[in-house]
């Protein structure tokens, strides 16, 4: 079956505009992680959705940054007022019930974003 | 918050060499992943340990976890081009599941 899909692959943006990145969970996972890769670091959470809960926003770095995700599916992750220093891969998963219930996350490619 | 240290940070072995790669955890573990990303890519699940001196094997991966030392290792035998690759160990929170954390990850080469 399709995996987890995130659009665009890459995507540049100069310094100060807004960016939405988009991701599309394999069918019937519940659980669904946004994480942040820079260069040489490891990934860094960011946001989890689980079902209808209120997702766990505690890893967004500041209030630049939102998610949402709608009817349980497809989730975006925008960005408002660019920074050089928001230039990652940003990367999503999904998991059939959440690592709480150790099913594994299957990561889509992530998004490669450039702030110039 | 849980951190968890690789080692080492790279590595570098001579094709049909075994190596090891170690995942050392602050916190108890309750669960450990491993996970290999290509440059480019997103992760792929290699395996999941539950419990305290489980020991799993996938081909020529073997993972080991150790719950009284809050570790896991990660043995490839008789390496391959194939492996190349950043190879990351992943756990949840203790203090709160919905957190899935990573270590830094290992960068593996081989060399044919």
């Amino acid at each position: 079956g399709a995996g987890v899909s995130q659009s665009p692959s890459n995507k540049v943006t100069e310094k100060g505009k807004d960016v939405e990145l988009r991701c599309d969970p394999i069918s019937g996972h519940t659980a669904l992680y946004w994480y942040r890769q820079s260069l040489g670091q490891g990934l860094e959470f960011l946001i989890y959705f689980q079902g209808n809960s209120a997702p766990d926003k505690s890893g967004l770095p500041s209030d630049r940054f939102s998610a949402e995700r709608t009817g349980g599916s497809v989730s975006t992750l925008t960005i408002q007022r660019t920074q050089q220093e928001d230039s990652a891969v940003y990367l999503c998963a999904s998991s059939g019930q959440g690592a709480f219930y150790n099913s594994p996350l299957h990561f889509g490619n992530g998004t490669r974003l450039t702030v110039t | 918050s849980q951190e968890l240290e690789q080692s080492p940070q790279s590595l570098i072995v001579q094709e049909g060499k075994n190596l090891t790669i170690n995942c050392t955890s602050s916190k108890t573990l309750y669960g450990l992943y491993w996970y290999k990303q290509k440059y480019g890519e997103g992760l792929i699940f290699l395996m999941m340990l539950q419990k305290g001196g489980e020991e799993k094997s996938h081909e020529k991966i073997t993972a080991k976890l150790d719950e009284k030392k809050q570790q896991s290792s990660l043995h490839i035998t008789a390496s391959q081009p194939s492996h190349a690759g950043i190879y990351l160990c992943g756990a949840p929170d203790i203090y709160n599941f919905n957190k899935f954390y990573f270590g830094s990850g290992t960068k593996l080469n081989v060399k044919p």
